[in-house]
């Protein structure tokens, strides 16, 4: 059973242009969502984080918005630049079992175009 | 740099082997995750410890084991290697047990021939 669900599988944006990626989670225990982005040959690093209590988080160029009633979360790139090309993951993590493990969306791999 | 080391960084054996992964997490850090990336199940969380205990279990298989030392390096041991254990196995580490941000490592590529 996936969790967490992700789309699109990859993604091609012109470089200035806005990237945008969708996730969808079914457990409503999970209460942390992060972003990891990953470049080839490299371990998975964090982005961008939120909790349920909000709607927006914005840093940088990279925002991720929130809707806990349809319980999904998107992540936009704002004025997408080739240095963002990556895969980049959504996740979900449940903190009250004492533990942040967590559930990852398959993954959209991003290619800026110059 | 995330801070948590990983090695081998890369790992050829046949099947039927038994292979040890080892992981430095970033100085201070007390808790480890493993998490397992194949092309076809994505990046899987496989255990955590804590500070030398198992905190939590996710889809690790009977053939996989690890644990966590007391200077917190964690290894972590796949034993009756299929070829389907072929994969990169990361591990991340963070703060505490509950604590959000998780710092990954460049990971450990296996190829079981």
């Amino acid at each position: 059973q996936q969790q967490v669900k992700q789309s699109p599988q990859s993604l091609i944006v012109q470089k200035g242009g806005i990237s945008i990626i969708n996730c969808a989670y079914e457990n409503t225990a999970f209460d942390y969502f992060p972003w990891y982005q990953q470049f080839p040959g490299k371990g998975p690093a964090l982005l961008i984080a939120i909790r349920p209590d909000v709607s927006e988080k914005k840093e940088g160029r990279f925002t991720i918005s929130f809707n806990k009633s349809a319980k999904q979360f998107s992540l936009h790139i704002m004025d997408s630049q080739p240095g963002d090309s990556a895969t980049y993951f959504c996740a979900a993590a449940y903190s009250g079992a004492g533990s942040y493990q967590l559930t990852f969306g398959k993954g959209t791999k991003l290619s800026v175009i110059p | 740099d995330s801070g948590v080391t990983q090695t081998p960084k890369h790992l050829i054996t046949a099947t039927g082997q038994r292979v040890t992964l080892r992981c430095s997490p970033r100085s201070g850090d007390l808790s480890v995750y493993w998490y397992q990336q194949s092309l076809d199940q994505g990046l899987q969380f496989l255990i955590q410890y804590y500070n030398g205990e198992e905190r939590a279990k996710g889809n690790i298989l009977e053939r996989f084991s690890a644990q966590q030392f007391p200077d917190l390096h964690s290894e972590l041991n796949l034993s009756s290697l299929e070829l389907g254990d072929s994969a990169l196995y990361f591990c991340a580490s963070s703060v505490l047990g509950f604590t959000d941000t998780q710092y990954f490592g460049p990971g450990t590529r296996l190829t079981v021939l």
